[in-house]
């Protein structure tokens, strides 16, 4: 079984600073993907940065990056810049053959003007 | 382009109700989900579908049917509601799998509230 642990369930964040929202996962797939999802107030879910288990480059999307260690089995998000958008709920998710995200608990980001 | 609509955005039921959530993407996606969001968690598989006339269980199916008679519909069907099922319930669909090439988006969920 799959297991996405978060083990900050809050984190806050100046505006214009940066911040990191670290991720575990446990998996027995050999090819698989990783996500961080972003849940703001509206409850809609937004994928925010994607990666691909095999790349070793990782990730960048604008002010959103990862630093994802493959062997240490964590894929932590950089949020460069804050801005007041971004507080938000932010999900670290992996999915599995069977086509099913794994979603780890949360954490939720406040930025503080 | 709406995405994925969902309907009711809240709803309150009695112990022991039914109800339908129903869910709708105009986006030609093969892939429908159903999730369930408690409290301070993240989301739980209920059910998925991988085209028309093809469902299976997920994490936490007990409690719930669901039907995928077109490609656009997937509704959810709730038999003699529990105060267990109080949660969010979101929909999601995808044009492939989980997979890098196909995220899934999301509609706007449903507050369910079972008393």
């Amino acid at each position: 079984a799959q297991t996405v642990t978060q083990s900050q369930p809050e984190m806050s964040v100046q505006e214009a600073e940066t911040v990191t929202l670290s991720c575990t996962y446990d998996t027995s797939e050999s090819d698989y993907y990783l996500f961080w999802y972003k849940q703001p107030p509206s409850r809609q879910m937004i994928l925010v940065i994607r990666q691909e288990a095999y790349k070793q480059q990782n990730a960048t999307e604008n002010r959103f990056s990862v630093n994802f260690q493959k062997a240490a089995k964590s894929f932590s998000l950089k949020i460069s810049d804050s801005q007041l958008g971004d507080a938000a709920m932010y999900f670290c998710v992996t999915n599995n053959a069977g086509n099913m995200l794994t979603f780890g608990g949360g954490t939720r980001l406040m930025v503080k003007p | 382009n709406a995405g994925v609509t969902q309907t009711p955005k809240f709803r309150i039921l009695k112990i022991g109700q039914s109800m339908t959530l129903q869910c709708t993407q105009d986006m030609n996606h093969n892939y429908m989900y159903w999730y369930r969001q408690d409290p301070g968690m993240g989301l739980k598989l209920i059910y998925y579908s991988v085209g028309a006339g093809i469902t299976d269980k997920g994490e936490v199916p007990n409690g719930y049917n669901v039907s995928r008679s077109t490609t656009e519909d997937f509704p959810l069907r709730l038999e003699l509601a529990a105060p267990s099922q109080t949660s969010v319930y979101f929909c999601a669909s995808s044009y492939m799998g989980a997979s890098y090439n196909s995220p899934l988006h999301f509609g706007n969920g449903t507050r369910l509230t079972v008393t």
